[in-house]
């Protein structure tokens, strides 16, 4: 079973307006990552917030984490069409150091 | 290019058939990973890899896989009698491993198709 969920599962916007994705998980965790995948290509890491860390950011991007709630989001401000892909949360397990579990997915298409 | 790299990028067998893909990490890399991949679904993990020490496999896995990284560089996974199911995006990571996590490098991907 998966470890992590994305929220929503696919996200319309305009050029421009920001975007927020979420992500809920189960169990205790080391970090957790965000990557992004364009259709048809492979997976791009874009940042890891570590479980001591409540947020990141990287350029656009801001990632939060509150691990109480067991939840993170991830925040891309102004949007741009080249944004449009799916991202996945990626989960960092506790008791294994590097190895992560991936949730579904948010497809995010930006509008022009 | 030293990125990770996967060959073929595309394989079509028939059921029943034996099918091996390979990936090669980036060079200093000590950890490489294998997932599988369907649409619309996030990558799932298979199995990976320190040096050439296999840590884990999925339990979802099923025994008509297996995975080897002889010499702790490039990685081998295998996948006998092949089944419809068995058709998805193989995907191949590597990283240097980190008490903390570590970004994943990813591979374009092996797409098998079983027919």
């Amino acid at each position: 079973s998966q470890q992590g969920e994305e929220d929503p599962q696919a996200l319309s916007i305009q050029e421009g307006e920001n975007a927020t994705m979420n992500c809920s998980y189960k169990t205790s965790i080391n970090n957790l990552q965000w990557y992004r995948q364009n259709s048809g290509r492979g997976l791009v890491h874009l940042i890891l917030i570590r479980s001591n860390e409540r947020e990141k950011h990287s350029g656009r991007l801001r990632v939060t984490l509150d691990t109480s709630k067991k939840s993170s989001s991830l925040l891309i401000t102004a949007s741009r069409a080249a944004d449009t892909a799916s991202y996945f949360c990626a989960t960092g397990i506790k008791t294994s150091y590097d190895k992560v579990i991936f949730g579904p997915g948010t497809s995010l298409s930006v509008i022009p | 290019d030293t990125g990770v790299s996967q060959n073929p990028r595309h394989k079509i067998t028939k059921r029943g058939q034996n099918v091996t893909f390979r990936c090669d990490p980036i060079s200093e890399h000590n950890r490489l990973y294998w997932y599988r991949q369907t649409l619309g679904q996030g990558p799932e993990f298979l199995t990976y890899f320190q040096n050439e020490a296999q840590l884990e496999k999925s339990r979802l896995l099923s025994d008509r896989f297996s995975a080897e990284r002889p010499k702790g560089s490039f990685s081998t996974l295998e996948i006998q009698r092949t089944e419809q199911g068995d058709s998805a995006m193989y995907l191949c990571a590597s990283s240097l491993s980190s008490l903390q996590g570590s970004e994943q490098f990813f591979g374009p991907g092996t797409r098998l198709t079983v027919l």
